[in-house]
This record gives C-alpha cells, sequence and structure tokens, in this order.
C-alpha cells in the first residue's frame, strides 16, 4: 500500500524561529512529490519537486528531495504567524493517482 | 474566471440517507480527485479520474460512488454505507504531470 509520513505531526515555534518539515514515502511508481499549505479550506500549492538534490525556494519556503532515501523537507526561515497551518506532503504517481500524508499543524507564536 | 467549484459548502444528512456532492471544473483537466479530511488530519483519497468514463478506487472507497460522464463534472455519493459520514470533503483536479487544484470543499454532517 501506498504511504506518505510526515513529522512531526504537529510543531510550536515562536516568531522567528526556522523549522523543518519531514516527509517520507512509499509508493509504487513514483512522479513528483509536492508540498501544499492549508490555512482554512483548499490546500494552496507551494512546490513539486521531480529530481534528487535540487532546491527548490520561495521567498522564506524552500523544500528539496532526495529520491534515493524517499523523503523530503520542507524549510521556512524567520517564521511569522501567517506561517501557521497544515503543512500537506503529497505524492504523485503515473497514472495520476495523488497521495497525500497526514499533514503537520505549525502553530507560530507571536 | 476558471476554477473549481464544490457545492453545497455545507450539507445535513440524516442517517440512512444518500447525499450527492458536486464538483465542477472549467479548467479543461483531465485528472480530477475527491479526498476527505477528518479534523486534525491529512486528506485520504476516496476516488479519483483519469479521464471521463473511467475512475479508479482509492484508500477509502467503501460507502462512497463517483461518476464521471463529462470531463467537467465528477460527483460524489455518500451512501448509507458509509458508517461515518461526517467530515470535510474537497475535489481537486489537475492537468498532466502537475500541481492539483483544490475547490473550497463541502462539510457534510450527519444529523
Amino acid at each position: 500500500e501506498d504511504k506518505v509520513v510526515q513529522s512531526p505531526l504537529s510543531l510550536v515555534v515562536h516568531e522567528g524561529d526556522t523549522v523543518t518539515l519531514n516527509c517520507s514515502y512509499e509508493v509504487t511508481n513514483f512522479r513528483s512529490l509536492l508540498w501544499y499549505k492549508q490555512e482554512k479550506k483548499a490546500p494552496t500549492f507551494l512546490f513539486m519537486l521531480t529530481s534528487s538534490g535540487i532546491e527548490k525556494k520561495s521567498g522564506r519556503l524552500s523544500s528539496i528531495l532526495d529520491k534515493k532515501e524517499l523523503f523530503s523537507i520542507l524549510n521556512i526561515t524567520a517564521t511569522q504567524t501567517g506561517d501557521s497551518a497544515v503543512y500537506l506532503c503529497a505524492v504523485a504517481e503515473y497514472g495520476n493517482k495523488l497521495v497525500f500524508g497526514a499533514g503537520t499543524i505549525l502553530r507560530v507564536k507571536s | 474566471d476558471g476554477g473549481i467549484t464544490q457545492s453545497p459548502k455545507y450539507l445535513f444528512r440524516k442517517e440512512g440517507q444518500n447525499v450527492t456532492l458536486s464538483c465542477e471544473q472549467n479548467l479543461n483537466h483531465d485528472a480530477m480527485y475527491w479526498y476527505r479530511q477528518d479534523p486534525g488530519q491529512g486528506l485520504r483519497l476516496i476516488y479519483y479520474s483519469q479521464i471521463v468514463n473511467d475512475f479508479q478506487k482509492g484508500d477509502i472507497a467503501e460507502g462512497y460512488s463517483v461518476s464521471r460522464e463529462k470531463k467537467e463534472s465528477f460527483p460524489l455519493t455518500v451512501t448509507s454505507a458509509q458508517k461515518n459520514p461526517t467530515a470535510f470533503y474537497l475535489c481537486a483536479s489537475s492537468p498532466r504531470n502537475t500541481e492539483a487544484f483544490f475547490g473550497q470543499g463541502t462539510r457534510l454532517t450527519v444529523v
């Protein structure tokens, strides 16, 4: 069975801290790994990773994929209260199956 | 205005009743998905469809049914066989080999 495991399940930090969120996976036909941010209802897209070792960056957020060890990390530097959300990791397979992990609940305290 | 529309936003159902959740997209995406989200949890895949008239079961398909008669539409029926249907339901669509886009969700409550 396909598995996407995120850790930690929840995290509380103070503004200005740096956080690292983890995602490991076991899937049959890996195509890409995606990160989403969910604040209220619809998840919003952050990154899509297909190649190992190539960092993707957007402002204070960055992510990297290791296809040999089957994991990805999402880093957030200089956290702000607006970063408080559920961060979801998903793996897309050939054949269009898209499987999500349980998410990491991040709370940033001011 | 392009996007994914889910309706209704809130739905109440009596035990033993079937109910259908609507999902429509005008993005010309091939793939569509239904997920269930329980409080404090991630998204669990119910069904997905790659093309019209074809769909596959996800991890928690029992008690649910879908159809894909048109590219734009992927309705989800929650049947009376689903023992614990109260949840937040999210629909998504995706073009080939890129990220999925989500609707705003339907919150279903069994009363």
